[in-house]
């Protein structure tokens, strides 16, 4: 069965504490990874997709990264404004849409 | 501004009750979909349609109903038989359907048990 696990669960650092929060998969066939962030009652919003391993995407502080098996996303210097939950989400050959749980992710000043 | 419209917001029901939640987009988008989010679980797809006149079901149909009359919407009604309707529901749309093109989310409907 597909899945896609997600950790930490929850993660705090500080203003400007570089972390990284990591998505794994095992599908039966990936075409493509995607990262979107959870504002609190709200939906989803789009930040990337990633379709091979070795692919990189960036915009602003944010770095999303891909291997055979797993996924990174990278926060570079946060600010308190990227407090959110973030999901992961894959795309595989028997064309369904699997998400992970999400890390929620609280950005100290 | 182009976007996905659910409503309402927030919506309550009784033992025994059919409810609609609404979805309406104005992205030209050809597939639509319904997930359900419960605290601690990913999304779990409930139905998607991929053309007008045209729905499938997901995971976790049993108990929900849709239609899709029109491109730009794609109603959900909770029946009496989802004997656990509380949760967050979202709407979404993609380009393509189930294709690996990313899908774009309204802000939810929050559905609770009177």
């Amino acid at each position: 069965e597909d899945q896609v696990t997600q950790s930490p669960e929850a993660l705090r650092l500080q203003e400007g504490e570089s972390s990284s929060l990591n998505c794994s998969y095992t599908v039966s066939g990936l075409r493509g990874l995607f990262w979107y962030r959870q504002d609190p009652g709200k939906g989803p919003e789009f930040l990337f997709t990633l379709y091979s391993a070795g692919e990189e995407k960036e915009k602003e502080r944010l770095k999303a990264t891909l291997t055979k098996k797993e996924s990174f996303l990278h926060i570079t210097a946060p600010k308190p404004e990227d407090s959110a939950t973030y999901l992961c989400a894959v795309y595989n050959y028997g064309q369904n849409f699997v998400f992970g749980p999400g890390t929620r992710l609280s950005v100290l000043p | 501004d182009g976007g996905i419209t659910q409503s309402p917001k927030y919506l309550f029901r009784k033992e025994g009750q059919n409810v609609t939640l609404s979805c309406e987009q104005n992205l030209n988008h050809d597939a639509m979909y319904w997930y359900r989010q419960d605290p601690g679980q990913g999304l779990r797809l409930i139905y998607y349609s991929q053309i007008v006149n045209d729905f499938q079901k997901g995971d976790i149909a049993e108990g929900y109903s849709v239609s899709r009359e029109k491109k730009e919407s794609f109603p959900l009604t909770v029946t009496s038989a989802q004997k656990n309707p509380t949760a967050f529901y979202l709407c979404a749309s993609s380009t393509r359907g189930l294709g690996n093109q990313p899908q774009h989310f309204g802000d939810g409907t929050r559905l609770s048990i009177l």
